[in-house]
């Protein structure tokens, strides 16, 4: 059974700083990844999606790359801010979506 | 982008009474919508996967008699807690993919918050 994993569990940043969220997973054989964020108490907010061919993504100050022969993912967010305090899931797409633990990021101003 | 409308945002009801949760796909047809439940601090729980047209997919650890889903049509798929107790008490949230391969996107609904007194 697939696994999702996401270190660090939490992570807390100033303002400004560069970061890089990461993400695992046990079986290669995915169709894709998606990366959310997850505001409190809201529903998810889709960042980027990767197709299993693909090696990265890019929107705005988010870069999210994968290495399917490692089982890995990053979303490498860039110059961050308060608002990015939030969430962030990893998901990846094999016969279902399975999810990741989270890591909980604080942007400090 | 598509939109995924879920409906009601919060409710509460007492014990032993029913609640029905709605997921809408705005403007595109889902072939297939998800049902997941989340725990305060906890990862969001697949609960249930439906087709349009067929019966609903549960996880193992779901019960399918309290927690009924109906996809009766591609853009709208209902989760209906039965009995509900004050251990159902979640965040709820849908999700739809569309048409085609599982390369489609996701899209979520705003999510159902339940209290069950």
């Amino acid at each position: 059974k697939q696994e999702v994993t996401q270190i660090p569990a939490a992570l807390s940043v100033p303002e400004g700083e560069n970061l890089v969220l990461n993400c695992s997973f046990t079986d290669s054989a995915i169709y894709n990844l998606q990366w959310f964020r997850q505001d409190p108490g809201k529903g998810l907010t889709s960042l980027l999606l990767i197709q299993s061919s693909q090696r990265e993504q890019t929107s705005g100050r988010l870069n999210a790359s994968l290495d399917k022969s490692s089982g890995r993912s990053t979303l490498y967010i860039a110059a961050s801010q308060p608002g990015d305090s939030a969430t962030y899931l990893c998901a990846v797409s094999g016969n279902q979506f399975y999810f990741g633990t989270g890591t909980s990021l604080t942007v400090i101003p | 982008g598509a939109v995924v409308s879920q409906h009601p945002s919060w409710v509460i009801c007492k014990s032993g009474t029913s609640v029905k949760i709605e997921c809408r796909s705005l403007d595109f047809q889902a072939t297939t919508m998800f049902w997941y439940r989340q725990f305060p601090k906890q990862s969001l729980m697949l609960m249930a996967t439906s087709n349009e047209g067929s019966k609903a997919t549960y996880e193992q650890g779901v019960e399918k008699d309290k927690f009924l889903i109906n996809h009766a049509s591609l853009t709208l798929s209902t989760l209906t807690v039965t009995s509900a107790h004050p251990e159902d008490s979640s965040f709820y949230i849908c999700s739809a993919q569309g048409q085609g391969s599982t390369n489609e996107k996701l899209f979520f609904g705003s999510g159902t918050q339940l209290s069950v007194l």
